[in-house]
């Protein structure tokens, strides 16, 4: 069956503090995958699609990268606007065009 | 630019009672879903409408219904409601099925 895992489940940091957050998958081949990011009473809001390894997409502080097995969510000098849950989602090849696989995501909390 | 646009906001039903979501995307995108969000799980597709006049099952379709009305238009019923379906229910929509999900802000469900 196919998986997604993220980790940390959550993760405190101070403002300016860099780190990254982790989507790994089982490879049964990848189509797409695909960063969201969700506030509180919110809806996921789209952030980035990687369809590659070795793509690479930037907004502001934040960085997404793809391998053959996970992908990387940096996060370069957060702010505390950047709190919320960041939510990683993967197509599989071999199955519908039309099915994500949702991680559980992970609490970010930038602290000023 | 309302996006997706779902109705009500919160509802409380009574076991047994029905109940129709209400889901609406003004992005002229021809796919559309039906998600629920419970926590400790990732979001979890319940059905899809792959274009208008199409349907089908996701991962948890047991309980549901759905009905593409018009391209702009997809709903969620659910015919004698159970506790289990307590839920938060999102509605998405893409421009095709390999395109990022754009979602609305949700309908926060209980059943008692």
């Amino acid at each position: 069956e196919d998986q997604v895992t993220q980790s940390p489940e959550a993760l405190r940091l101070q403002e300016g503090e860099s780190s990254s957050l982790n989507c790994s998958y089982t490879v049964s081949g990848l189509r797409g995958l695909f960063w969201y990011r969700q506030d509180p009473g919110k809806g996921p809001e789209f952030l980035f699609t990687l369809y590659s390894a070795g793509e690479e997409k930037e907004k502001e502080r934040l960085k997404a990268t793809l391998t053959k097995k996970e992908s990387f969510l940096h996060i370069t000098a957060p702010k505390p606007e950047d709190s919320a849950t960041y939510l990683c989602a993967v197509q599989f090849s071999g199955g519908s065009n039309y099915k994500l696989t949702f991680g559980k995501g992970t609490l970010l909390t930038v602290n000023p | 630019n309302a996006g997706v646009t779902q109705t009500p906001k919160f509802q409380v039903l009574k076991t047994g009672q029905s109940m129709t979501l209400q889901c609406a995307q003004d992005m002229n995108h021809n796919s559309m879903y039906w998600y629920r969000q419970d926590p400790g799980m990732g979001l979890r597709l319940i059905y899809y409408s792959a274009s208008e006049g199409t349907t089908d099952k996701g991962e948890v379709p047991n309980g549901y219904n759905v009905s593409r009305l018009n391209k702009r238009e997809f709903s969620l019923r659910l015919e004698s409601a159970a506790p289990s379906q307590t839920s938060v229910y999102f509605c998405a929509s893409s421009v095709v099925g390999n395109q990022p999900q754009h979602f609305g802000d949700g309908t926060r469900l209980s059943i008692l």
